[in-house]
C-alpha cells in the first residue's frame, strides 16, 4: 500500500532553533516523487520541494534543508535558525505512478518568538 | 510562472443545495485532480481526470460528485446535494506529466455547507 506518515502532530520551537520534520513512506513503485508543502492559516498549499526516487542527494535551499534516504524510507525536512514566519503545517507527500499525490496527516510547526 | 486558478475562493452554501466548484488549470496540461482537505485534516484525492474521462477516483468520490470540462478551460467539481460533512477545503491540481516538476495546486476554495 501507498502511504505517508508524519508521526509528529505537532512541534514548538522557539525562534533561532533548528527544527526537523519527519517524513517516512510506504511504495511498492521503483519510480516515483516525494513533495513537501508548506500550507500556512491562509491555506494555500505552497510547493518547496520535490525529489525523484533517483536523486538521493541532499538538498539545501536557504535556510530549507531535506534529507532522503531510500534505505529508510525517509524524507526529513529541516528548517535551520526557524522564524515566526514559518509557522504552518507541514505536509509531505508521495505522487504515485498514476500521478496523484498521497498526502501525509501533517505537522502543524509553531515557531515562538 | 504557471498558474492554476479557483473560483469561488470561499462559498456557503444551505444542506442540500448544489454546488460547482471551478478550476482553470495551466493551459497545456492534460490531467486534472481535485483534492480535499476537512479542516484540521490530510489532503485526500478525490478525482483524476484525462482526455474528457475520469480515470481515476478514491472511494470519497461517490454520486454525489461530478466533474467535467464544461469548455476545453474550465475544469468543474459539482456536488450535487451537498451535507454537512462536504465542508472542506478544495483543491485543484494540475501536474505537468512531461516535466514531472510540482504539482501546481490552486489555490482552493473553501466550502461552507450550513
Amino acid at each position: 500500500a501507498q502511504k505517508v506518515t508524519q508521526a509528529q502532530t505537532e512541534i514548538s520551537v522557539v525562534e533561532k532553533e533548528d527544527v526537523t520534520l519527519d517524513c517516512v513512506y510506504e511504495t511498492r513503485d521503483t519510480t516515483y516523487y516525494l513533495f513537501w508543502y508548506k500550507q500556512p492559516p491562509s491555506g494555500e498549499l505552497v510547493f518547496l520541494i520535490r525529489r525523484n526516487s533517483f536523486d538521493e542527494q541532499n538538498e539545501i535551499s536557504g535556510r530549507y534543508s531535506w534529507n532522503f534516504q531510500k534505505s529508510t524510507s525517509s524524507f526529513n525536512f529541516t528548517i535551520t535558525a526557524s522564524q515566526v514566519v514559518d509557522s504552518a503545517v507541514y505536509f509531505c507527500a508521495l505522487m504515485d505512478s498514476s500521478y496523484k499525490l498521497i498526502f501525509g496527516s501533517g505537522t502543524r510547526l509553531l515557531v515562538r518568538p | 510562472e504557471p498558474e492554476v486558478t479557483q473560483t469561488p475562493s470561499h462559498q456557503v452554501t444551505q444542506m442540500g443545495q448544489e454546488v460547482i466548484l471551478r478550476c482553470v488549470p495551466i493551459s497545456n496540461h492534460l490531467y486534472f485532480y481535485w483534492y480535499r482537505q476537512i479542516l484540521g485534516q490530510k489532503v485526500e484525492f478525490l478525482v483524476s481526470f484525462y482526455n474528457n474521462e475520469i480515470s481515476e477516483k478514491s472511494e470519497i468520490f461517490d454520486d454525489q460528485f461530478s466533474v467535467e470540462r464544461p469548455d476545453g478551460s474550465n475544469f468543474t467539481l459539482k456536488i450535487r446535494s451537498t451535507k454537512l460533512e462536504d465542508s472542506a477545503m478544495y483543491f485543484c491540481a494540475s501536474p505537468d506529466r512531461n516535466q514531472n516538476t510540482e504539482a501546481f495546486f490552486g489555490q482552493g476554495t473553501r466550502l461552507t455547507v450550513v
